[in-house]
């Protein structure tokens, strides 16, 4: 497609029910991202697929949060047993392998609340 | 592991005001930066970047930043905002043996006056 698109845009959420977050990318981007983004805070990286390579998942912030992508383009992040402080929005970029050549596009984002 | 330091949480100029936001990182090695700007209501884009070459660099919108090396810094400037320069801006790095992602900056929300 044209852009990043992320679905749902807006997720209102119980505590303790899963949510699964999608992106799909543009096409071609072989590299996908995902962030989140706190009132007040800055972008907290999340994970990062590249190709076929095992993703970096380094800056997942519990084993509640996982991520899948399937076929090399669309992405899956999921949060089990969601808590209040995983109210957040959640970012997805994609880009042409390294981000110096072009920069990340990012999706709008799918903001999260959980209640 | 890299980090980027935005100064500046909240910045509050009239239109015409002079802008310099600035944005320290740490990282040893070789370094692409950026700029992201978010409007209200609407998703990040790529305001400038840096990689190589000419340390000054022009973006959109009458936008630019200078990479200083020794000072570890890529301040944004622009001589004369607008009303509608009103947004949040990122500044991000992306170091050449830091797994290509982008480390981001805790941002700065700009806001212009008419």
């Amino acid at each position: 497609g044209a852009g990043v698109s992320q679905s749902p845009s807006n997720k209102v959420t119980e505590k303790g029910k899963d949510v699964e977050l999608r992106c799909d990318p543009i096409s071609g981007h072989t590299a996908l991202y995902w962030y989140r983004q706190s009132l007040g805070q800055g972008l907290e990286f999340l994970i990062y697929f590249q190709g076929n390579s095992a993703p970096d998942k380094s800056g997942l912030p519990s084993d509640r949060f996982s991520a899948e992508r399937t076929g090399g383009s669309v992405s899956t992040l999921t949060i089990q047993r969601t808590q209040q402080e995983d109210s957040a929005v959640y970012l997805c970029a994609s880009s042409l392998e390294r981000a110096g050549v072009a920069g990340y596009t990012f999706g709008s984002g799918t903001r999260l609340t959980v209640v | 592991a890299q980090s980027v330091s935005q100064h500046n949480h909240h910045v509050i100029l009239s239109e015409a005001a002079s802008l310099e936001l600035g944005c320290n990182y740490s990282y040893g090695g070789t370094v692409n930066l950026f700029w992201y700007v978010q409007y209200p209501g609407q998703h990040l884009q790529l305001l400038l970047k840096y990689f190589s070459g000419d340390p000054l660099v022009k973006g959109i919108k009458g936008f630019e930043a200078e990479f200083i090396k020794s000072k570890f810094s890529f301040n944004l400037r622009k001589p004369s905002v607008q009303w509608s320069d009103t947004a949040e801006y990122f500044c991000a790095v992306e170091g050449n043996n830091a797994g290509n992602m982008l480390t981001f900056g805790g941002g700065t929300r700009l806001m212009v006056k008419p």
